[in-house]
């Protein structure tokens, strides 16, 4: 199956700072997903995107699906995006979702 | 529309207990997949169902644990004779579209703790 190498893995911001997550992918993936687990454990969809740019709010999301890596940009952090950021992908040699390590953030006041 | 939702939330079970978690997908979606999260890790495929049917099981142990998604009702995934090591907690999602394609949904988690 797929790698899924994420970094960095622990990341301490101020509140309103912007900072960029990356995801890198040791294959093709037709399914990449971005979710961020709150503090109470609770799993967030943040985006579907295997390839192509979206955004959502402060919240965007950038795949270059022939460079096997997407990016998570998050602008003017705020208190509340704590948490841990997960990608994971998936293609047709496998019917899962493969997750990376995460992300860990702490966005201070 | 609702999301997933499982049942219960929080589970404790003693060694050698049965556990039961209970998974509903969102309307409209007939594929279900199982992960679980041990503490402080990433999530981990366990299995993938369609109604009546297991696809993929290739992340499952091969003992204790089983899953089925019947006809009618929820999906349960079921550990027999629990360990410590059983404790994380077990997410399950859904997705209308077959895998790969497709967004899976996930639900808010049981917790299991194993005393």
């Amino acid at each position: 199956g797929i790698q899924v190498e994420q970094s960095p893995p622990d990341l301490i911001l101020q509140e309103g700072a912007n900072s960029t997550l990356r995801c890198n992918f040791s294959d093709s993936v037709n399914n990449l997903q971005w979710f961020h687990q709150n503090p109470w454990g609770q799993l967030i969809n943040l985006f579907y995107i295997p390839s192509g740019t979206k955004q959502n709010g402060r919240l965007s999301a950038t795949t270059v699906a022939t460079e096997r890596y997407s990016l998570l940009y998050i602008s003017s952090s705020q208190t509340t995006d704590s948490g841990v950021y997960f990608c994971a992908g998936a293609n047709n040699a496998g019917n899962m979702l493969t997750f990376g390590g995460g992300t860990r953030l702490m966005v201070k006041p | 529309n609702a999301g997933v939702m499982q049942n219960p939330r929080h589970l404790v079970r003693r060694r050698g207990q049965e556990a039961r978690l209970r998974c509903s997908p969102m309307k409209g979606h007939s594929h279900v997949y199982w992960y679980r999260q041990l503490p402080e890790e990433g999530l981990k495929f366990m299995v993938y169902l369609q109604k009546e049917n297991i696809i993929d099981e290739s992340g499952m142990p091969k003992e204790r644990f089983s899953a089925e998604f019947p006809k009618e009702g929820p999906s349960i995934l079921r550990i027999q004779q629990v360990v410590r090591g059983d404790s994380a907690a077990y997410f399950c999602a859904s997705s209308p579209l077959k895998s790969p394609e497709g967004t899976q949904y996930f639900g808010p988690g049981t917790r299991l703790l194993v005393l």
